[in-house]
């Protein structure tokens, strides 16, 4: 069965630095997203991409974030300068439609930590 | 903006118990309705949804109904496993493209024997 995944599953960071983290999608799926969540909280939606472009995010994906999808497989989330308050588990998803008509499948996530 | 919310937890049942999760939403128009499920160091499973009032979806023995009149998506399952120990997670998104998911704080369930 087609699953949607991400490495790396862990990445400790000092605050400051970059990270991307990458995520291959479902491979005839369309519409990509990003989600966060911080430990023992709820799932919070970052930004979703369709077409080549943000199709919508929350005020947490400010200046420091931005999405790539780099060639046909990857869809990558770059924090520029992270901070501590960045450590959370981030999960990708796809859907190979948008909005109700499409399921979201998530991958198992990267837990970042930022020291 | 949309809202979800879910009971709090953690719901602490013996197995072969019944469950109820109770899920209520806030939002404009007809939105879609999930459950997602975590596992102790997993990411989220799609367990069921609904797409219009009166809807049920059901897997594995879970169901919820789509129910417009009282904004809700209550899980049940009328005999719970030790394997069903989780994080519950309702969500709703919009039609739209790239709609996004918002979910509910999430309710933990522990099965003892």
């Amino acid at each position: 069965e087609p699953e949607v995944t991400q490495t790396p599953s862990h990445q400790v960071t000092q605050m400051g630095q970059e990270v991307i983290l990458r995520c291959v999608p479902i491979s005839n799926h369309l519409y990509f997203y990003w989600y966060r969540q911080i430990l023992g909280q709820k799932v919070e939606f970052l930004v979703s991409f369709y077409n080549n472009e943000i199709s919508e995010k929350s005020e947490i994906f400010d200046d420091q974030f931005s999405v790539e999808r780099p060639d046909g497989s990857n869809f990558t989330l770059k924090i520029r300068s992270t901070k501590l308050e960045d450590s959370a588990m981030y999960f990708c998803a796809s859907s190979e439609a948008g909005g109700g008509r499409g399921t979201q499948y998530f991958g198992p996530g990267t837990r970042l930590l930022v020291l | 903006g949309d809202s979800v919310t879910q009971m709090e937890g953690p719901v602490t049942l013996s197995e072969e118990a019944f469950l109820t999760i109770n899920c209520t939403y806030t939002a404009t128009g007809y939105p879609s309705l999930f459950w997602y499920v975590q596992y102790p160091g997993e990411g989220l499973q799609l367990l069921l949804k609904a797409t219009k009032a009166d809807d049920k979806g059901s897997n594995k023995g879970f169901e919820a109904t789509y129910r417009k009149e009282t904004t809700s998506f209550h899980l049940e399952k009328g005999s719970v496993q030790v394997s069903d120990s989780a994080v519950y997670f309702c969500a709703l998104t919009h039609t739209g493209t790239a709609s996004k998911l918002t979910f509910g704080t999430g309710t933990r369930l522990q099965v003892t024997l």
